[in-house]
């Protein structure tokens, strides 16, 4: 119940697409859901977050879409560059404890 | 402002040999400090974390140990490692009621 499910395991694009990256949970006390970015060879920052009171985040080309009900939520990454190359990361918690991570998206965007 | 210090970058170790890398957080007090392991083409695996000095939390049983020693410093250690300790290290740190997390550049880690 403590798991945070995400697929796919990589994605390819070219320049300009919407890829799109689905995480799923189970258990329903988790209230924060952030996206973090990893470049290679760096650590993980944090990209964009979301509560569960809004169905929708966006932050510049970065939007999340929570479905509450479906206890899903979703990355997407609008007019996608070769720079956003990265692997990506789900992430939820509940109560500020600590956060539990997904297996990671690895995205690539071709010129 | 806030930074994160973990070393060495890398690091390749024969099988049994010990093990030690350190993270050092400046710009903050009592911190939250987390130590993650990255496989290769797998996720976040939390193996320890503290709330303060000499409190140590394990998330996965292994021949792997933390400490801290100071407030901003912490350790991950090894007396014997194993082939599957090889991986990437990454040191964390969070603060306040969200749980933001400020990750270090990482150690990769080869056991030979």
């Amino acid at each position: 119940q403590q798991q945070v499910k995400q697929s796919p395991q990589s994605l390819i694009v070219q320049k300009g697409g919407i890829p799109i990256i689905n995480c799923a949970y189970e258990n329903t006390a988790f209230d924060y859901f952030p996206w973090y970015q990893q470049f290679p060879g760096k650590g993980p920052a944090l990209l964009i977050a979301i509560r569960p009171d809004v169905s929708e985040k966006k932050e510049g080309r970065f939007t999340i879409s929570f479905n509450k009900s479906a206890k899903q939520f979703s990355l997407h990454i609008m007019d996608s560059q070769p720079g956003d190359s990265a692997t990506y990361f789900c992430a939820a918690s509940k109560n500020t404890d600590k956060l539990i991570f997904g297996t990671g998206t690895r995205l690539q965007v071709f010129p | 402002s806030q930074t994160i210090h973990q070393w060495p970058a890398t690091l390749v170790q024969p099988v049994g040999s010990p093990l030690s890398l350190e993270c050092t957080v400046e710009g903050t007090s009592n911190p939250n400090l987390y130590w993650y392991r990255q496989a290769a083409g797998r996720g976040l695996q939390l193996l320890f974390y503290s709330v303060g000095i000499g409190q140590i939390s394990s998330e996965v049983p292994q021949n792997l140990s933390a400490s801290r020693p100071q407030d901003r410093q912490f350790i991950l250690s090894s007396k014997k490692l194993l082939l599957s300790d090889s991986g990437f290290y990454l040191c964390a740190w969070g603060q306040g009621a969200v749980e933001k997390l400020f990750f270090g550049s990482g150690t990769q880690l080869s056991v030979l």
